[in-house]
This record gives structure tokens, sequence and C-alpha cells, in this order.
């Protein structure tokens, strides 16, 4: 079956812009969860989503938000773009809650 | 609340010698264990991971992982390693009770031809 899909690959914005990435996760997953990576600060929690409500919140500031429609493709939203929120855009997805997750390829967004 | 520590931030090996990935974790409650590998520019792949039962788990290409409570240790071993092996490795711990994982800073695996 096909697996965790996130779109765009790559994405090039402008400081002050806002940008969309968009997660479909596994079919019959109902569990999103959004992660950043950077060389950094390694992998953060940004959020979970479980059947269209948000489940759980790392600590990011407002700027970074998300959704899931019913069909449990998610979308993430940063508002007002930083120079430091150039990272990859990680989605995974799971069936069964703390099992274990599915990961996408990622979104790679530089913020220049 | 809990927490992961990757020993290593680095390790260098020779292809077909034996390697370990140490990874230990802090938690006040039971959680499940995991391992994903990162290629360059791809996501996390699952390696392994350990919910309960048998402490010795074994995983994809070879990889296998042993859950120690008492010493609150997750290493990934792998007998003979490949060039292909050269990657970056995740350890992580989930809360058995949610969806948020927790990830440490991850090792660098060079296989040396």
């Amino acid at each position: 079956k096909a697996g965790v899909t996130q779109t765009p690959r790559y994405l090039i914005k402008t400081r002050g812009q806002q940008v969309t990435l968009s997660c479909s996760p596994i079919s019959g997953h109902r569990s999103v969860s959004w992660y950043q990576q950077t060389p950094g600060q390694g992998l953060q929690f940004l959020f979970e989503y479980f059947s269209e409500t948000q489940r759980n919140k790392g600590n990011f500031p407002g700027r970074f938000s998300g959704r899931q429609f019913s069909n449990s493709r998610s979308e993430m939203n940063v508002s007002t773009l930083e120079l430091g929120d150039s990272a990859l855009y990680l989605c995974a997805s799971s069936y069964s809650t703390g099992k274990g997750y599915t990961f996408g390829s990622g979104t790679r967004l530089t913020v220049v | 609340a809990q927490s992961v520590t990757q020993l290593d931030s680095q390790v260098p090996v020779f292809e077909e010698a034996p390697v370990e990935l140490r990874c230990n974790y802090s938690s006040s409650v039971s959680v499940y264990l995991f391992w994903y590998v990162q290629y360059p520019n791809q996501g996390l792949q699952l390696l392994l991971k350990y919910l309960s039962g048998s402490t010795l788990v074994k995983g994809i290409n070879g990889f296998e992982a042993e859950f120690n409570k008492s010493q609150t240790s997750f290493h990934l071993r792998k007998p003979s390693v490949h060039i292909s092996d050269t990657a970056e490795y995740f350890c992580a711990v989930s809360r058995n009770t949610g969806n948020q994982f927790y990830f440490g800073t991850g090792t660098s695996l060079t296989v040396i031809p």
C-alpha cells in the first residue's frame, strides 16, 4: 500500500511569508504527527492530530498550526516565516497509539 | 517526562565488523522503544521496536536490539555491517498512553570500506 506522502518535497520562501505543507497518511491511519528536524535541535515534536482533533502539541510558537481533514489528510501552516524555520518537516502516521510511526520523506523548507 | 540519550554522535566502523549503537532512556512510566534509520534527504524508516515480551528484538537489515529495564538501555547491534548501513540512526521512546515520540540526537554511522 502507498506510504506517507508529503508535498511539496522542497520549498523556498521569503521571511515574513506563510507556508502550507501537506501530508497524506497511510490508508486507515487516523493519527498524523508532525516533526521539525534541524541540525541544531534534532527532531522536535510539533503536534499530533487524531480524527480531526489536535491531541497533543509540542513547544512551538503559535505561528505553527495544523489541521486534519475527515479523510485523515493533514496540513501544517507556518505564518510569518523566520530564518530559523528552515528545516526538514516530517509527517508521520500511525494506526495504534504509541506503537510506531511510518514517516514520509519530508518537506525541506528553506527561508531566505 | 521522557528523555533519550544517544551516547555516541559518530561511530566509524570497518565493513564486515560488528557495531553497537548505544541508547539510554529515562521515564517514570512504561514506554515503548524504537530505532529508526535515516538516509540522506529521506524520512525516517523503522528498524525495530520493543513493545513488550522478549527483550531481544530483531529488526530489518540484520539489526537487533536488547531492552534492559534495569539499565534503562536499548542498544542497537549488528554483527557485520555493510557500506549501505551508512546512515543516521535515531533511538526513540513513546509512552504507551500517548503518541508523542521523544527522539535522541542521533548517531551517524559511517562504514569504512
